[in-house]
């Protein structure tokens, strides 16, 4: 079946660091994939996300290119700030249209000033 | 755009007591909702995807007689914890499909709904 695997965190950072979340995935086809965040209390909220192979998703900052060779949608951002600070899922859809997400375990990240 | 509004953020209900819980397309017609569930410090967990004017679709293992999930219109959908019981206390997620052209289309989740039975 689908499913998607994320690097286990907690994260820690500082400031300004250099951020990789993994994220590899198995699907048969080609499915859409996505980048959540969550912060404490609250629903998710769309990050990024690609549809086809070599896509590249981006939003505030963040990163992620679709590789369907390594079956994989890592996170990335150049520079982190202590506002996102947050906990990051990794996300797939089988097929395009209303299919149910597959998620990922998430992945807890803290940045300390 | 694509907003969706989810209420309640927070209720405590005794136990036995049955639960409603809505989730509601403000600017967009969702024919497809779906229902989660998440455990402290977990990913989310799919329990239905609820189709306007039809029956819901259950994962495996999510009893449909104790979550009642009703949407009766392409802006709502409701989810009902009946006789609800310490162990349903939990994070619920709605969230809704909403298609489009391109890559426009996606899911927009609901804020949650912090349930705690007593």
């Amino acid at each position: 079946g689908n499913s998607v695997t994320q690097m286990e965190g907690p994260v820690t950072l500082s400031e300004e660091a250099f951020l990789t979340i993994n994220c590899t995935y198995t699907a048969t086809g080609y499915p859409s994939l996505f980048w959540y965040v969550q912060y404490p209390g609250e629903g998710l909220q769309l990050l990024l996300k690609a549809t086809k192979a070599d896509d590249k998703g981006s939003n505030k900052g963040f990163e992620a290119t679709y590789r369907k060779e390594t079956t994989s949608f890592h996170l990335e951002k150049g520079s982190v700030q202590v506002s996102d600070s947050a906990v990051y899922f990794c996300a797939l859809s089988a097929l395009q249209g209303a299919q149910k997400l597959v998620f990922g375990q998430g992945t807890r990240l803290t940045i300390n000033p | 755009g694509a907003v969706v509004s989810q209420h309640p953020s927070r209720v405590i209900c005794k136990s036995g007591t049955s639960v409603k819980i809505e989730c509601r397309s403000l600017d967009f017609q969702a024919t497809t909702m779906f229902w989660y569930r998440q455990f402290p410090k977990q990913s989310l967990m799919l329990m239905a995807t609820s189709n306007e004017g039809s029956k819901a679709t259950y994962e495996q293992g999510v009893e449909k007689d104790k979550f009642l999930i009703n949407h009766a219109s392409l802006t709502l959908s409701t989810l009902t914890v009946t006789s609800a019981h310490p162990e349903d206390s939990s994070f619920y997620i709605c969230s809704a499909w909403h298609g489009g052209r391109g890559t426009s289309y996606g899911y927009t989740f609901g804020s949650g709904t912090r349930l705690t039975v007593v």
